[in-house]
């Protein structure tokens, strides 16, 4: 099994601020990666697919990039509605699997 | 609109079966594959199983293998997941999602997700 691991597992910031979080898989994904957003009690909403595509309808301060094995995810000046947890996902085979995600807390 | 709403949580006792159901709409059913994935409490997301859009593929995650059988009803719109011999570790919320039309018929990531229904495992 590919395993993801992400970092930090918390990231303190303020809004404004910018942050990036890290995804590394255990073996070459290509660029079979997504970033998902997931708030409290909600489902996630996926934020990019295919390691740097924004999907429709989300803002253009999330980014990400990477291929192979390192991946990042950035979101330019922090919004409130930003805090969240972010959850990298890789779809290159079976079993797909999650990082542990990002906990995106107001510092 | 896309919308997906799981039904059939609850409530079982270890050893037990559970029917969850992921009812669709706003967008052709049977032309996209469906996957299930769950989250135990305050932990992260765990996939389950995936189906293809026309069921010629079903997989499955290691620990559900031979306990779980995802199927789909392409006439009514819904996905179905039958749990059986269920442990406190299948204890979680399940989430159905909608993959996206996919990259050489393998690539697919998640475009739209339901709320989720709770599953409790437990004596």
């Amino acid at each position: 099994d590919i395993q993801m691991t992400q970092s930090p597992s918390t990231l303190s910031a303020s809004v404004g601020d910018t942050v990036t979080i890290t995804c590394r898989a255990s073996q070459n994904i290509n660029r079979w990666l997504a970033w998902y957003q997931q708030k409290p009690g909600k489902a996630p909403k996926v934020v990019i697919y295919k390691a740097s595509t924004l999907q429709i309808g989300v803002p253009s301060r999330f980014s990400a990039s990477g291929s192979g094995t390192e991946f990042t995810l950035t979101i330019n000046s922090l919004q409130p509605d930003d805090f969240a947890s972010y959850y990298c996902q890789q779809y290159n085979s079976y079993p797909i699997t999650f990082g542990q995600g990002t906990r995106l807390e107001t510092k | 609109q896309v919308h997906l709403v799981e039904s059939g949580g609850g409530v079982v006792q270890p050893g037990g079966s559970l029917r969850l159901s992921c009812v669709v709409s706003g967008f052709n059913f049977n032309e996209y594959a469906m996957r299930w994935v769950r989250q135990a409490p305050g932990k992260g997301l765990e996939w389950v199983a995936f189906i293809r859009h026309d069921s010629s593929h079903v997989y499955y995650t290691a620990s559900v293998r031979g306990r779980f059988t995802l199927s789909r009803d392409n006439s009514n719109n819904t996905l179905y997941l039958e749990m059986t011999r269920l442990t406190a570790d299948d204890t979680g919320v399940y989430y159905c999602s909608k993959c996206d039309f996919g990259e050489f018929g393998f690539y697919y990531y998640m475009d739209f997700w339901g709320k989720g229904t709770s599953v409790t495992v437990s004596s």
